[in-house]
């Protein structure tokens, strides 16, 4: 099946700073989101980006469905930010959204 | 509306004991999925549901079993509780639409520790 990895798995930041996290996965696919899963377990949409690019705020993400990869863009970061980011990925043919391995950020103030 | 609601939230298990997560959405989705999220770790797809009277394995379906009657409801079975089940079950729905694609969202998840 399709294998899906995400860099850094680990990440500290001062507040204020940017940061770019990374997913790749090994397969085509027609969807990919980006989570972001809170101190309190609590799994949050960020973006529906199967190509290009899209930004929310202090967010953007951008899919290079070609090369197999999406980045995710966090600028001014703040402490609420902390938590672990998510990729899936919805592949050609299915209705399986698999998951990458995850970054956990962690933002001091 | 309350979009998907799992119960319980927090459950203790003894080992060999059986139990239903229960999964309810009012989106009216007809994709619904359960997860499983060990601590530290991503998200595993434990079995899927395409619509009412269909579902199929998904990475990790062994010591589960699901059926789907309806189209709100995805009841998750867990039989002879193992402490390798011991987890953190999520249950999530999703459509599919021209512009936003098929869009998962998750219930808030299920605590449940064998021991």
């Amino acid at each position: 099946g399709i294998q899906v990895e995400q860099s850094p798995p680990d990440l500290i930041l001062q507040e204020g700073a940017n940061s770019t996290l990374r997913c790749n996965f090994s397969d085509s696919v027609n969807n990919l989101q980006w989570f972001h899963q809170n101190p309190w377990g609590q799994l949050i949409n960020l973006f529906y980006i199967p190509s290009g690019t899209k930004q929310n705020g202090r967010l953007s993400a951008t899919t290079v469905a070609t090369e197999r990869y999406s980045l995710l863009y966090i600028s001014s970061s703040q402490t609420t930010d902390s938590g672990v980011y998510f990729c899936a990925v919805l592949t050609s043919g299915t209705y399986k959204y698999i998951f990458g391995t995850g970054t956990r950020l962690k933002v001091l103030a | 509306n309350a979009g998907v609601t799992q119960t319980p939230k927090f459950r203790i298990l003894k080992i060999g004991q059986s139990m239903t997560l229960q999964c309810t959405q009012d989106m009216n989705h007809n994709y619904m999925y359960w997860y499983r999220q060990d601590p530290g770790m991503g998200l595993k797809l434990i079995y899927y549901s395409v619509g009412a009277g269909i579902t199929d394995k998904g990475e990790v379906p062994n010591g589960y079993n699901v059926s789907r009657s309806t189209t709100e409801d995805f009841p998750l079975r867990l039989e002879l509780a193992a402490p390798s089940q011991t987890s953190v079950y999520f249950c999530a729905s999703s459509y599919s639409t021209r512009d936003r694609g098929n869009t998962i969202y998750f219930g808030e998840g299920s605590w449940l520790t064998v021991v």
